[in-house]
Formats: C-alpha cells, sequence, structure tokens
C-alpha cells in the first residue's frame, strides 16, 4: 500500500511552536488527518483537511496542505508540556480506512 | 456522549490460547472499524463493517482471526489461537456510515501473549 512517512521524534521548549511534518504518496486521498496518542490510550481526533484546502485553523492547531508536494504539516502554537504526545498523521483511503505513519513522538521541555 | 467503549483494557494469555474483544461503538454510527497497532507503529486496518455486513476484510488474517457484529452495533473480534506475534494493542474505532472522514477512536485493548 501507499506509505505515509513523519519524523519519528521532536523536541520543544514548553512555550515555543512545534511543528510536525508528513509526507504521503496517494494523490488521491480526500482526507488528511491529524489524531493524537497519549500513554496508554486510544487516538484522539485532533483535526483533518479536505484536499481542496491549503490551510486549517483550529485555535492553537494549524494544518498546511500542500498537494503538489504531497505535505501535510500541523503547527502547534504555544506547545504546553500536556501537549506531549505521539501524533499520527494519516490519509483516508478508497475504503475509507485509515493509512497512518508511523507518529511522531513530541516531547515539550519546561 | 459517550465515545467508544472497549473491553477488556488489557489481557495476558499463553500462546494457543483463544481471547475476545468487545467493542461498542458510538450511538448512531452504523460503520465500525478494527484496527491493530504494533508497538512503535500506527495502527492498520483489520476489517471494516458496515451495520451488519464486513465490507472490507482482506486484512484480517482469517487463519486464526474472525470478527462479528450480529446486531449492526456491539462487535466482538476473536483470535484462536493466539500466537506470540499477535501482541499488541487492538483498537475499534466508529464513524457515520459512508462518512468516513471522522473516525473516533477506543482506548483500545492491550493483548500480550506468553
Amino acid at each position: 500500500g501507499e506509505d505515509v512517512e513523519q519524523s519519528l521524534f521532536l523536541s520543544v521548549r514548553e512555550g515555543d511552536s512545534s511543528v510536525i511534518n508528513c509526507t504521503y504518496t496517494d494523490s488521491s486521498s480526500t482526507y488528511l488527518y491529524w489524531y493524537k496518542q497519549e500513554p496508554g490510550a486510544g487516538l484522539q481526533l485532533l483535526t483533518y483537511i479536505f484536499s481542496n484546502m491549503d490551510m486549517k485553523q483550529d485555535q492553537r492547531l494549524t494544518v498546511l496542505l500542500n498537494k503538489k508536494d504531497k505535505h501535510l504539516s500541523l503547527r502547534i502554537a504555544d506547545t504546553q508540556t500536556g501537549d506531549s504526545a505521539i501524533y499520527f498523521c494519516a490519509e483516508l483511503n478508497s475504503g475509507y480506512a485509515l493509512n497512518f505513519g508511523k507518529g511522531t513522538s513530541l516531547l515539550v521541555t519546561p | 456522549e459517550a465515545g467508544v467503549v472497549q473491553s477488556p483494557r488489557y489481557k495476558i494469555i499463553e500462546k494457543k490460547q483463544p481471547v475476545a474483544f468487545w467493542c461498542n461503538p458510538i450511538s448512531g454510527h452504523n460503520t465500525l472499524y478494527w484496527y491493530l497497532q504494533n508497538l512503535g507503529q500506527g495502527p492498520e486496518l483489520l476489517i471494516r463493517y458496515e451495520n451488519e455486513e464486513a465490507v472490507d476484510d482482506s486484512q484480517l488474517p482469517k487463519d486464526r482471526f474472525s470478527a462479528e457484529r450480529l446486531k449492526g452495533v456491539d462487535s466482538t473480534l476473536k483470535i484462536q489461537p493466539a500466537e506470540l506475534g499477535d501482541s499488541a494493542v487492538y483498537l475499534c474505532a466508529s464513524s457515520l456510515t459512508g462518512v468516513g472522514y471522522e473516525q473516533y477512536f477506543g482506548p483500545g485493548t492491550r493483548l500480550t501473549v506468553t
């Protein structure tokens, strides 16, 4: 199947902005997602973007989509220690299932 | 509104034993998914249901895995017999029918096979 690629780790200081990047290969994906997973928990849907959009903002979260480069990013403004978690990028495939990346582990230090 | 409910949260069994996981989706969500998440990986789809019908089970290892959703609500995923490599987290998700773009996940069942 198609692969979704993410960097594995990111460390930022509290109060800074975090940017998590993702590349995908299925140009027919209609929706792209960001999920958050805290230790021992399931996946929390943070936000998603439709493929005909290039930006979506939701409070501290900004999603940017570059369809030409098949690049998706998640920016978290004013990152807090509670934002420490694993963030998964995912694309919706033609079968309505999600193809996930391996996740980016975000560590926020005081 | 209650989220997706899964039980048990943790299960430890010996290899060759059977095991079953239960999922109750969000009320009104007719589409139900079972995903497998190995350590350090993203979830991977095992099976998708639309009401009672399994519409995509191409990734389900049918020699040992089975699933059912008899009344189009709750679902059970079974493994028999379990192998060491089945140790993973089994996640259930649900969404509105035909609108898969908002999938909501349960907390998962962490299976350890010894």
